[in-house]
């Protein structure tokens, strides 16, 4: 079927806002990966889920980052209050288990 | 703790040299190396990945890559650029035997391909 897609493509926001960025895996993959990916440098891994577990939230900065996947399908990533060092491309990656992981277009979001 | 290195934030080649991007990595266990290719405004696609069999893993678009342990080096190589191949590349690890096969990532390099 079709790739990973992302919503918004682009976010911009004022700080101190909250924002919810969306991941629609590839059917049946098990497993959905969020990454986040600041100008010039490499993406960095903030959590992943099987399924609807969440099994590893080590790469959240802080508190204000949270992410869900009560089906086990689509993900949303929040970020509450945003600061502008939230600036970033956010990348979701969905996979069977084990597997290639598969990237989506990301979501480029500017807090200003 | 994982880590990856890649030498040159940008890589200038014309068209029909060589391609060489440099990675170098840190693994406290075997680990499996990965390629990603960027083209603007488009995810991440997978280029080829080492898994632990072949040592020269041969990817799409003409690429290749050598897994080198004693050099703790994963250096992607493509034998003639095409203008196609302007992109930003990533290289990335993952351990073999831990749970979730995150990805941590190097810099990024940017090749430009000039005419």
């Amino acid at each position: 079927g079709a790739g990973v897609s992302q919503s918004p493509r682009y976010k911009v926001t004022k700080r101190g806002q909250d924002v919810a960025l969306r991941c629609d895996p590839i059917s049946g993959h098990v497993s959905l990966y969020w990454y986040r990916q600041a100008l010039g440098q490499g993406p960095e891994f903030l959590t992943y889920f099987n399924y609807e577990a969440q099994q590893d939230k080590s790469g959240l900065p802080n508190d204000r980052f949270s992410a869900e996947r009560p089906e086990g399908s689509i993900s949303t990533l929040t970020i509450q209050r945003t600061e502008q060092r939230d600036s970033a491309m956010y990348r979701c990656a969905s996979s069977l288990w084990p597997g290639e992981q598969f990237f989506g277009p990301g979501t480029r979001l500017t807090v200003l | 703790a994982q880590s990856v290195t890649q030498l040159g934030s940008h890589v200038s080649v014309s068209e029909g040299a060589l391609v060489l991007l440099r990675c170098n990595y840190s693994s406290s266990v075997p680990p499996y190396l990965f390629w990603y290719v960027q083209y603007p405004n488009q995810g991440l696609q997978l280029l080829l990945k080492y898994t632990s069999a072949a040592t020269l893993v041969k990817g799409i678009n003409g690429f290749e890559a050598e897994f080198k342990k004693s050099e703790t080096s994963f250096h992607l190589t493509k034998p003639s650029a095409h203008m196609s191949d302007a992109a930003e590349y990533f290289c990335a690890v993952s351990p073999i035997k831990a749970a979730g096969n995150k990805l941590t990532f190097g810099g990024g390099t940017r090749v430009l391909v000039k005419p």
